[in-house]
Order: structure tokens, then C-alpha cells, then sequence
């Protein structure tokens, strides 16, 4: 069991905006930034967002991160079915001395 | 361009030790806010974090792992090398090797392609 925990599928149809959350703890979310990775299927995974909110070079603003608390959320706006794969979240954790992941959530474009 | 390559056995009976070793170019692991990370995916689950090696030596080990891995660097080489002891058909999975920036969240900015081991008797 991941200790942050991401809704395991979610899916949208072409053009929709779909958000993706992560939740954690004081220890991790709620103490340090996020970075968000996008996995498509048979691939490694991608940076697409870190400090929160930062999109490396090259990642379209159709991905958007926020943080709140101790949750932080990723939106995807204008799907695209290129955009199907695995969304996972990640931090540093205090507690643990190390970075963790979420469970990861599948998007389907319908 | 900053690119990392991960190469290491296929298959291993368990027991074994696994070896993996990550070759990296366009960075030093030198420079300050520069680490390498290992992370694991096992056949269709999430991803897992191993270990990681900062620019000053220092490393850091998943805490359900950190008994059976070793990590070290050879910067003269730009090589980083894993190494994971009595390895069971749970350790079966994709294992990735990463640069890992330490400013701003410590996150995983270049990803190599992986590879993938197999432990079976």
C-alpha cells in the first residue's frame, strides 16, 4: 500500500478537463513540493510537473499542478488520447528519509 | 543532453544478488543538487523507490529495503551501481535509473529506459 494514495483510474472523453489527486501527510505532501509523472504504456516514466506547480520545458500547459494542505491535485485539460497511460505523484517524506510515490492513477480518453 | 542507461542481468535465481549499473552522460554527479536514483516497477504496480546518491556521497534507502541494497558512484565513470542482495520472485519488475535534482522537491527530471529482471528458479 502506497503511503500517498491516488484514485486508482479516471477516465474523460477528447477536449474534457480531467483532475487527478494525491493525498498524503504532514511528513510529506504537507512539508515538501510534488512532482507529478506521466508513464504511457510499454514506456519509462515522464516529468511533467515539479515544485507543485512547474512545468519542465517541453510539457504543454494543458498540465497544470496545485497543492493544498496535504493534497496536491494534477489537471489535464483539452484530453487527448495520447494522453492515456499512468499518472503518479511523488515526495520527499520526512518521516521515511526518502521520496514516495502514489499508487498511481490510470486515465482512459473514451 | 542528459541521458541515463540502466544495464544488468535478465534473469536471476533467488538468492542471488543483483548488480545493476547506471551509465550517465551530459551531467556531473559532482555538482551540487545532483543525485541518481533507483526506482522499481513490478509487472503491472506502481512505482517504488529504492535508493539514492547525492553529489556528496551521501546515500539514502527505501526503509523496507535498506538491508539488503548497497549504492555507490564512480564519477570518473558517470557510473552509478545497485546492488541488491537475496533476491526473491517478489523483485521481479522493471528497475529505472533517474537523475534526481535535489533543490525545489527533489524530483526525477531524466529518466532512463529501464530494464527489466526477471527472478525465477
Amino acid at each position: 500500500q502506497s503511503v500517498l494514495t491516488q484514485t486508482p483510474s479516471t477516465s474523460g472523453t477528447p477536449g474534457q478537463r480531467v483532475t487527478l489527486t494525491c493525498s498524503g501527510r504532514t511528513s510529506n505532501i504537507g512539508s515538501n513540493f510534488v512532482s507529478w509523472y506521466q508513464q504511457l504504456p510499454g514506456t519509462a516514466p515522464k516529468l511533467l510537473i515539479y515544485r507543485n506547480n512547474q512545468r519542465p520545458s517541453g510539457i504543454p500547459a494543458r498540465f497544470s499542478g496545485s497543492k493544498s494542505g496535504t493534497s496536491a491535485s494534477l489537471a489535464i485539460s483539452g484530453l487527448r488520447s495520447d494522453d492515456e497511460g499512468d499518472y503518479y505523484c511523488a515526495v520527499w517524506d520526512d518521516s521515511l528519509n526518502g521520496p514516495v510515490f502514489g499508487g498511481g492513477t490510470k486515465v482512459t480518453v473514451l | 543532453q542528459v541521458t541515463l542507461r540502466e544495464s544488468g542481468p535478465a534473469l536471476l535465481k533467488p538468492t542471488q544478488t543483483l548488480t545493476l549499473t547506471c551509465t550517465f552522460s551530459g551531467f556531473s554527479l559532482s555538482t551540487s543538487d545532483m543525485c541518481v536514483t533507483w526506482v522499481r516497477q513490478p509487472p503491472g504496480k506502481a512505482l517504488e523507490w529504492l535508493a539514492l546518491i547525492d553529489w556528496d556521497g551521501e546515500t539514502y534507502f527505501s526503509t523496507s529495503l535498506k538491508t539488503r541494497l548497497t549504492i555507490s558512484r564512480d564519477t570518473s565513470r558517470n557510473q552509478v551501481v545497485l546492488t541488491m542482495a537475496n533476491m526473491n520472485l517478489d523483485d521481479t519488475g522493471t528497475y529505472f535509473c533517474a537523475r534526481m535534482r535535489w533543490t525545489d522537491g527533489a524530483f526525477m527530471d531524466v529518466w532512463g529506459g529501464g530494464t527489466t529482471v526477471t527472478v525465477s528458479s
